[in-house]
């Protein structure tokens, strides 16, 4: 089977870098990817990391060390309006998407 | 282009009923699925369909019934609804991208009394 674990809950202060961890177990990995979803909104699709290192796209950045079978999404310049849930979700051989339980990122002034 | 649209938004039923969600997709995409969200559970994958003309069931799929009825559409019924169903349900498709970047609806909250 497969399996995701992230923490539930991560507070940081507006202005400051969050990163949130992700690791995983699976057979057939192909890549870890990031959604982020706001209080009564859909998830959408963030980044993507099917090589180890890093992805940057603007304040965001994820991280994947398949060796560590390991990811961490890396948040900066927090503003307001990044409180969200974050998921992170495994690709693996043909099988849908498995999604962690997500963590919830608070930003408070 | 409207992307992934889900009908209807909210929903209450009595336990015993049944109602049909629907899901429809303008990008193309083979892949489509259904999930459902709870508190603190993340979302779970109810059933999804690889490509048009098969359906396979995903980790929760008991008390759930599905149908591609074509490229664009995928629909969720639930036949007898019980209050363990109350959940948000989401509907996404994927298409062949890099990424495997998945498109999700807007969710159709349901409440199950």
């Amino acid at each position: 089977g497969q399996s995701l674990e992230q923490p539930s809950e991560v507070t940081a202060v507006e202005g400051a870098i969050v990163q949130i961890n992700c690791t995983y177990q699976t057979s057939g990995f192909y890549g870890l990817s990031w959604y982020q979803q706001h209080d009564g909104g859909a998830p959408t699709f963030l980044s993507y990391n099917g090589l180890d290192g890093l992805e940057e796209t603007g304040r965001f950045s994820s991280f994947l060390s398949r060796s560590d079978s390991y990811g961490y999404l890396l948040l900066q310049e927090l503003q307001m309006k990044d409180s969200a849930s974050y998921f992170c979700a495994v690709r693996s051989g043909n099988t849908p998407l498995v999604f962690g339980k997500g963590t919830r990122l608070s930003v408070i002034a | 282009n409207a992307g992934v649209t889900q009908t209807p938004k909210f929903q209450v039923l009595k336990t015993g009923q049944s109602m049909t969600l629907q899901c429809a997709q303008d990008m193309n995409h083979n892949s489509m699925y259904w999930y459902r969200q709870d508190p603190g559970m993340g979302l779970r994958l109810i059933y999804y369909s690889a490509s048009e003309g098969t359906t396979d069931k995903g980790e929760v799929p008991n008390g759930y019934n599905v149908s591609r009825l074509n490229k664009r559409e995928f629909s969720l019924r639930l036949e007898s609804a019980a209050p363990s169903q109350t959940s948000v349900y989401f509907c996404a498709s994927k298409g062949g991208g890099t990424y495997n970047e998945q498109f999700f609806g807007p969710g159709t909250r349901l409440t199950v009394l």
